[in-house]
């Protein structure tokens, strides 16, 4: 089965400057890569996701890239802020109907410094 | 916010018992999901749903059990097998064809005394 792995496991950042998440992945045949934030003691929600024939996906200050090639897949933030601290999920799964769940990294916690 | 509701939110259990753990969404999605949620250890599949009547056993289904009676609700039982069952349990749906894109609930805190 797939195998996600995540880095670092924490990620502390000034106020204004960028963090990066790293994720890679074992299955080649995955095609769809999502990005989960968890805000302390509310419920994961999807913020960015990306599938496999697009190699970067932006939206406002966040952005996502993808290396098939290599099998690794990360997250940025750009001009960070407060609000941004939580804890970041990366997934990946076969994107098909029937496919049958999500494969999780073990989560990033983001702290951002005032 | 609606769209897929948990309960309760914190739940207290001796050992020996058996609870569970309700999850109902009204976003018409096919498929539900619990989940698992330990610190460190990311979000680990016990069971998921892609129809009614039918389950299928995620990587930790051990000391679980659930039913899919109707299309919004998907309880998740907790039994007393459950070696470890002190974790925050979530459940999450999706639509059919986009089974990436998980609809979260607020999450169920069990903690066995």
């Amino acid at each position: 089965g797939e195998n996600v792995e995540q880095h670092p496991s924490t990620l502390s950042v000034q106020e204004g400057d960028s963090a990066v998440i790293k994720c890679t992945y074992s299955d080649s045949a995955s095609n769809y890569f999502p990005w989960y934030k968890q805000e302390l003691g509310k419920r994961p929600q999807l913020i960015i996701d990306i599938r496999s024939n697009v190699g970067e996906k932006k939206d406002q200050r966040i952005a996502v890239t993808l290396n098939k090639t290599a099998k690794h897949f990360s997250l940025h933030i750009t001009e960070t802020q407060p609000e941004d601290s939580a804890v970041y999920f990366c997934a990946a799964t076969l994107d098909q109907t029937g496919a049958n769940n999500l494969f999780f990294g073990t989560g990033t916690r983001l702290t951002v410094i005032p | 916010d609606g769209g897929i509701t948990q309960s309760p939110k914190y739940l207290f259990r001796k050992e020996g018992q058996n609870v569970t753990l309700s999850c109902e969404q009204n976003l018409n999605h096919d498929a539900m999901y619990w989940y698992r949620q330990d610190p460190g250890q990311g979000l680990r599949l016990i069971y998921y749903s892609q129809i009614v009547n039918d389950f299928q056993k995620g990587d930790i289904a051990e000391g679980y059990s659930v039913s899919r009676e109707k299309k919004e609700s998907f309880p998740l039982t907790v039994t007393s097998a459950q070696k470890n069952p002190t974790a925050f349990y979530l459940c999450a749906s999706s639509p059919i064809n986009r089974v990436g894109e998980l609809f979260f609930g607020e999450g169920s805190r069990l903690t066995v005394l």
